[in-house]
């Protein structure tokens, strides 16, 4: 079964508006890492936060994990027509070894 | 210097050939993945390797195969092609289970 789920599948907003997207997930983590992917392309790292951190900012990005609850969500703020892409949680098991994602959420910010 | 590249990009066969995609990492990278990407967007890992180890995912087929000639590169070979297979896979690496993946741009699989 998959490791994260996010929530919601999609989301449509106007250039401007913040974008909020949500993942929970069923195992304890290692770390929990945000992707964006473009349509046709590969995943690209967006940000990582560890188990014991509890909020990490990068730019337009602010990643919040909260581990008792399973989840994190991860916030754009100020969007833009480029932010339209799909975006993935991916969750390291404590071991290391495995990288599993979640379904994604598909963004489209509208100009 | 692309960071993880994939062979072919588009790859188009008829059911019951076997095929191979290539990857090759220059990182240096340790650890590398395969995952196949479904129409609905869902990722899911097939395999994760590194010099240690071979994990193999029990939903996969045994149809599907990883072979590392070295430390740089993940193949994956696939037997007796179904149409199911139809999809598009990523190999991807990473230096340690703290760090962050580099995917290549996929293979887009198309069975007839």
């Amino acid at each position: 079964s998959q490791q994260g789920e996010e929530d919601p599948q999609a989301l449509s907003i106007q250039e401007g508006e913040n974008a909020t997207m949500n993942c929970s997930y069923k195992t304890s983590i290692n770390n929990l890492q945000w992707y964006r992917q473009n349509s046709g392309r590969g995943l690209v790292h967006l940000i990582l936060i560890r188990s014991n951190e509890r909020e990490k900012h990068s730019g337009r990005l602010r990643v919040t994990l909260d581990t008792s609850k399973k989840s994190s969500s991860l916030l754009i703020t100020a969007s833009r027509a480029a932010d339209t892409a799909s975006y993935f949680c991916a969750t390291t098991n404590n071991a290391g070894n495995m990288l599993t994602f979640g379904g994604g959420t598909r963004l489209m910010v509208k100009p | 210097d692309t960071a993880v590249s994939q062979t072919p990009k588009y790859l188009v066969t008829q059911m019951g050939n076997d095929k191979s995609i290539k990857c090759e990492q220059n990182l240096g990278h340790d650890t590398m993945y395969w995952y196949k990407q479904d129409s609905k967007k869902f990722l899911k890992i097939m395999f994760s390797y590194n010099n240690k180890e071979l994990i193999i995912n029990e939903t996969v087929p045994n149809r599907f195969s990883p072979k590392s000639p070295d430390k740089a590169h993940l193949n994956l070979h696939i037997n007796s092609l179904e149409l199911g297979d139809s999809a598009v896979y990523f190999c991807a690496s990473r230096l340690g289970q703290g760090t962050e993946a580099f995917f290549g741009q996929g293979t887009r699989l198309t069975v007839v």
